[in-house]
């Protein structure tokens, strides 16, 4: 079984922190995602990662950054955390696919609250 | 602007009877289509996906519609059962893109007794 797994389940930082966000996955997979997840607006990407070092902005990738050192391990980072950035975090990894014809299996989640 | 659109919010359906979700799309670059099933405080599960050469796909109790010249996907669960409350989420992607996801913004679904 694919396995994606994020360090939290929940956090709760203060405004202004740095918060690391990590994420592994057990299956090789080339492509990770991180992925942020607000009521009625459904799932939208932040940033994707395709290969080790090798990163790209999503749709909305403003006050994030990430850092992909080892193919199994993607990290989001909130440079400076803000009340806008309280959210459910779901990374996701997938396999390779020149075509796009992929799933993408995600993690549990992490609940961030920035107070 | 969403390129996927889930215009109904919520669907209550009654155990054993068919719950049909729908799903819209704009950018017709797009060729793959899933579907997700997702619990609270969970990640989202695959359920099943569909490619555009294909106009239905079918696993167990879920079949996926697709309408290509509509630009309009659905699906459908028989017989719904209480397990299936969840929110679901329709995603697509296209070819080259890495297997970024597009995603609308969710149905939750909830089967009633």
């Amino acid at each position: 079984d694919v396995k994606v797994t994020q360090s939290s389940r929940y956090l709760v930082k203060r405004t202004g922190e740095k918060v690391f966000l990590e994420c592994v996955q057990d299956m090789d997979h080339e492509n990770m995602f991180w992925y942020r997840q607000d009521p009625g607006l459904g799932l939208r990407l932040i940033y994707f990662s395709y290969d080790v070092k090798m990163k790209e902005k999503g749709d909305i990738p403003e006050g994030y950054s990430v850092s992909r050192e080892k193919k199994e391990r993607f990290s989001l980072i909130l440079e400076s955390a803000s009340t806008n950035q309280t959210s459910m975090y779901l990374c996701a990894s997938s396999s390779a696919s020149g075509q796009g014809m992929t799933e993408a299996f995600f993690g549990q989640g992490t609940r961030l609250t920035v107070v | 602007d969403q390129q996927v659109k889930q215009n109904s919010p919520s669907l209550s359906v009654q155990e054993g009877r068919i719950s049909i979700l729908n799903c819209d799309y704009t950018n017709s670059m797009f060729d793959y289509f899933l579907w997700y099933k997702k619990y609270p405080a969970e990640g989202p599960t695959f359920l099943i996906s569909i490619s555009s050469i294909k106009d239905k796909n079918e696993d167990g109790r879920f079949t996926v519609f697709l309408n290509k010249s509509a630009k309009h996907l659905s699906l459908h669960i028989v017989p719904s059962q209480p397990g299936d409350s969840a929110v679901y989420f329709c995603a697509a992607s296209g070819m080259n893109s890495w297997g970024k996801l597009q995603f609308g913004a969710g149905t939750q679904v909830v089967v009633t007794p």
